[in-house]
């Protein structure tokens, strides 16, 4: 079955700082790959997706995530983090074959200090 | 892109009572979701529910437990039987687009159970 981990379940970074939060994927056959954010008593929000497109994708909020099939991974990333980024990051995958179920990764708490 | 109305948005219940959430999609799909957000924790799916056949249950999900109905192609429900505490979360419903670009979600019902 699809399944997808994130490393770290809290990542924690100052101002200004790069900010990285990993996603790795299990499936042989590349599927598409989702980032969604949810902010403190919020519902989801999309970010970016991979959907056998660009390796490189740009989403909302200055981030972008790279599809890197080689390491079975789609790291979101953000140059310079902002106190308004720090909340909850969800990676999930749909597989291209086979069911249409989303599965979603534990997420990572994104915390960001002054 | 596909509008999603789910509702209650949000319910306390006494346990043992039982609660059905209902959701609303503005298109025919074939297949809808339904998730449970815990609180703190990541999305965990529940069920698929497929018109015209029984809903396919995840690992640790039981249909007497999460009864759910599937009546026609722009409708279905999610009854949580039976509450106790350990049921309070957010429940969310979801279809995936064409070609599974993205998964749209309604605005979730988020459950208390005492």
């Amino acid at each position: 079955a699809q399944s997808v981990t994130q490393l770290g379940s809290h990542v924690s970074v100052s101002e200004g700082a790069l900010v990285l939060l990993r996603c790795n994927y299990s499936s042989s056959v590349p599927p598409y790959l989702f980032w969604y954010v949810q902010y403190p008593n919020q519902g989801l929000q999309l970010l970016l997706k991979y959907t056998s497109a660009a390796t490189l994708v740009k989403g909302i909020n200055g981030f972008e995530a790279e599809f890197k099939k080689s390491e079975t991974s789609f790291h979101l990333t953000k140059p310079s983090a902002h106190m308004s980024d720090a909340a909850e990051y969800f990676c999930a995958v749909i597989e291209q074959g086979g069911s249409e179920k989303l599965v979603f990764g534990k997420g990572t708490k994104l915390t960001v200090n002054p | 892109s596909a509008v999603i109305s789910q509702k209650p948005s949000r319910d306390i219940c006494q346990r043992g009572t039982s609660l059905t959430i209902q959701c609303q999609v503005d298109s025919q799909v074939t297949m809808m979701f339904w998730y449970r957000q815990q609180p703190g924790q990541s999305l965990t799916l529940i069920a698929t529910a497929n018109q015209g056949s029984e809903a396919t249950y995840e690992s640790g999900f039981v249909i007497d437990k999460f009864p759910i109905s599937r009546p026609n192609l722009t409708f279905s429900t999610l009854t949580v039987s039976n509450m106790s505490p350990e049921d309070s979360s957010i429940y969310l419903c979801s279809v995936v687009g064409d070609r599974r670009s993205e998964a749209f979600f309604g605005q979730g019902t988020r459950l208390t159970v005492v």
